[in-house]
């Protein structure tokens, strides 16, 4: 069975300073998804990750893979407060029909 | 732009009640999800189907059915509503391609 682990689960940062979310997996995969959820909202999709070492950047928010690892980042770069929501991270296991596996999320609050 | 649209944003249905959530995207794509989403239990998959009347289990079957009888649309059905049904429902697409997944907004059902 897929594990898929974040953390922290919870991250209390302070605006404009750095911050990374860990996501490790226990299975071999070299697809990897970050997603964002606003209080009440649904999930929009922030990064897809294709292959071991792909990098994606946009704006404040950088993602990573290395699949040997089993093992994807999420570094915020300068935290705002229009970064605060929840951040997942899914495993897609392509020989299983496509179906992701999500981590419980990390809930992200920036104060000043 | 993509576009999953689910039909209602908020139910309240009794105990015993059948409960309809409709799902019906624009994109022409093959899979379709239903997860339901439970606060420290993360996003949890229901029901998934990969073309037209075609469906599997998901990780949490019991109490639910769907139906896929075109391609751009997927319900999923509550023979008989429980208290214990009372959930955020998301439904999703993807293409094979990437894996990638495009949520619907929700549905928040209710049950008394």
């Amino acid at each position: 069975e897929l594990k898929v682990e974040q953390n922290p689960l919870f991250l209390s940062m302070q605006e404009g300073k750095n911050y990374t979310i860990y996501c490790n997996y226990s299975t071999t995969s070299d697809r990897l998804y970050w997603y964002r959820q606003d209080p009440g909202k649904s999930l929009e999709s922030l990064f897809v990750l294709l292959s071991n070492g792909a990098v994606k950047q946009e704006g404040r928010l950088m993602a990573s893979l290395d699949t040997k690892a089993r093992l994807s980042t999420l570094h915020i770069t300068a935290a705002v407060h229009d970064l605060s929501a929840t951040y997942f991270c899914a495993v897609d296991l392509r020989d299983n029909d496509y179906k992701l596996s999500f981590g419980a999320g990390t809930t992200v609050t920036v104060r000043a | 732009d993509v576009k999953v649209t689910q039909s209602s944003r908020y139910l309240v249905k009794r105990t015993g009640e059948k409960v309809f959530l409709e799902c019906v995207q624009d994109m022409d794509h093959e899979n379709m999800f239903w997860y339901r989403q439970d606060p420290g239990l993360g996003l949890r998959l229901i029901y998934f189907s990969y073309d037209v009347k075609m469906k599997e289990k998901g990780d949490i079957p019991e109490g639910y059915s769907v139906s896929r009888e075109k391609k751009e649309r997927f319900s999923l059905i509550l023979e008989s509503a429980s208290t214990n049904q009372t959930s955020m429902y998301l439904c999703a697409s993807s293409t094979p391609g990437t894996g990638e997944l495009f949520f619907g907004e929700g549905s928040r059902l209710t049950v008394l």
